[in-house]
């Protein structure tokens, strides 16, 4: 069975570029988790979604973070215009709603903006 | 407010030998859980153990085993016989249950390097 699939797994652009981050979590989890991860913030949640509906976005930075949940095997972490200081680790992350004991990361996308 | 300590920036091990990475937590919830995640130099990361807070045992899987102290908050992490394998960063996490979160929140790591 496929695990958490994150794509793509390097990205690399220019400070002021859109750069869209995508997920597919494991088939029947209907929670969705964005985490952030830095030297200087350790693992932050950013967002994390239930049968699809955002349920906390507290963790989103600012405006130009914006996520997606259109469907039970799709979500996406937009950020636009991307800045330098939003070079970080994006990881997805899914469970089934409630029982986040059972909690699988994807890879993670590292994401580096010059 | 919740917040998971790990105050072991570093730590060695030689192979084989038992090792004890610590993790306090603080919550107002009287229900929560308590995570170990393990992220090697990859990046991936992949849970290890889990402790309910009602857990009256601790928890056990495989060389890994939860030493759970629920009066001191803390939820250390033991992994017994290392292996090179084990080298790593760890991650202690809690989850609760105040206001029917799934969020965890995440200490700062602790990273292991077992030597031969």
């Amino acid at each position: 069975d496929a695990g958490v699939i994150q794509s793509p797994r390097h990205e690399v652009t220019e400070m002021g570029q859109e750069v869209t981050l995508r997920c597919k979590p494991i088939s029947g989890h209907n929670s969705l988790f964005w985490y952030r991860q830095t030297m200087m913030r350790g693992l932050e949640l950013l967002i994390y979604f239930n049968n699809n509906v955002p349920i906390d976005d507290s963790g989103m930075p600012e405006d130009r973070f914006s996520a997606k949940m259109p469907n039970a095997s799709f979500s996406t972490l937009k950020i636009q215009p991307s800045e330098p200081r939003d070079s970080a680790v994006y990881f997805c992350a899914s469970s089934l709603q409630g029982r986040v004991e059972k909690l699988f990361f994807g890879s993670g996308t590292q994401l580096s903006v010059l | 407010a919740q917040k998971i300590t790990q105050t072991q920036p570093g730590m060695f091990v030689q192979e084989k030998e038992a090792v004890t990475l610590d993790c306090t937590y603080d919550t107002s919830d009287q229900s929560y859980g308590l995570f170990w995640y393990k992220q090697p130099s990859s990046g991936e990361m992949i849970f290890l153990i889990y402790q309910g807070s009602y857990d009256e045992q601790n928890a056990t899987e495989g060389r890994y085993s939860l030493n759970f102290q629920k009066a001191r908050k803390s939820a250390n992490l033991v992994i017994s016989a290392s292996q090179l394998g084990d080298s790593a960063m760890y991650f202690c996490a809690m989850r609760g249950r105040l206001y029917n979160t799934d969020k965890l929140i995440f200490g700062t790591g602790t990273r292991l390097q077992v030597f031969p």
